[in-house]
């Protein structure tokens, strides 16, 4: 099975600040992978698909770049609107699977 | 607008049976794949398996084979998860979610949830 890295698991931020968070996998994913916000007593929120592509309707401070192993979720300036969890999500056809990362908790300072 | 609508909160007793079930509409629910996902208390997200309403195929993630069933009714456009004896350990929010057609396994809609709690 592949593995998912999330790092870091929380972080403090101020208003206005570039955030990135980044996901490692196990092996080589090609760009099957995906991000998601979720907020508080909410359900996720898909931000990030096939790992660059901005899904529609979501705010352009929003961005992710990789392919391979190696993936980076941005915020390129926080807003308070966007203290949640970031969950990245991985999938992998043989067999079928799909597996998310620890999540990464993103507060204001 | 394209929904799912999940049942309500459920409180079982451990040894229990629980189906659960997540309502499409407003798209051809027969055309797109609908996954669940477990959320225990304060953790993170765990993919169990997926389904096409189309013709039932289904995928569990190794995690959940065996431990629960997915399955689907077309004619009333509702996917359903269900055990046969719950645990203590099953206690968790329930997402379902449909699959986009424009990406690699990316879910960019969401039923609500179902909060299901099981205790003696």
């Amino acid at each position: 099975d592949i593995q998912m890295t999330q790092s870091p698991s929380s972080l403090s931020a101020s208003v206005g600040d570039r955030v990135t968070i980044t996901c490692q996998a196990s092996q080589d994913i090609s760009n099957y992978l995906n991000w998601y916000q979720q907020k508080p007593g909410k359900a996720p929120k898909l931000l990030i698909y096939d790992a660059s592509n901005l899904e529609t309707g979501v705010p352009s401070r929003f961005s992710g770049s990789g392919s391979g192993t190696d993936f980076t979720f941005t915020i390129s300036s926080l807003q308070p609107e966007d203290i949640a969890t970031y969950y990245c999500q991985q999938y992998d056809n043989l067999p079928p699977n799909t597996t998310f990362g620890q999540g990464t908790k993103v507060e204001i300072k | 607008e394209v929904q799912l609508v999940q049942s309500g909160a459920e409180v079982k007793k451990p040894g229990e049976s629980l189906k659960i079930s997540c309502k499409g509409s407003g798209y051809s629910f027969t055309s797109y794949w609908i996954g669940w996902v477990r959320q225990m208390p304060g953790k993170g997200l765990e993919w169990m398996g997926i389904i096409y309403p189309g013709d039932s195929d289904t995928r569990y993630s190794p995690s959940f084979q065996g431990q629960v069933t997915i399955s689907a009714d077309k004619s009333i456009s509702t996917a359903y998860l269900q055990w046969s004896s719950l645990k203590a350990s099953d206690t968790a929010m329930y997402y379902c979610a449909r699959q986009s057609l424009f990406c690699t396994s990316c879910y960019n809609t969401w039923g609500q949830g179902t909060l299901v709690t099981v205790s003696s």
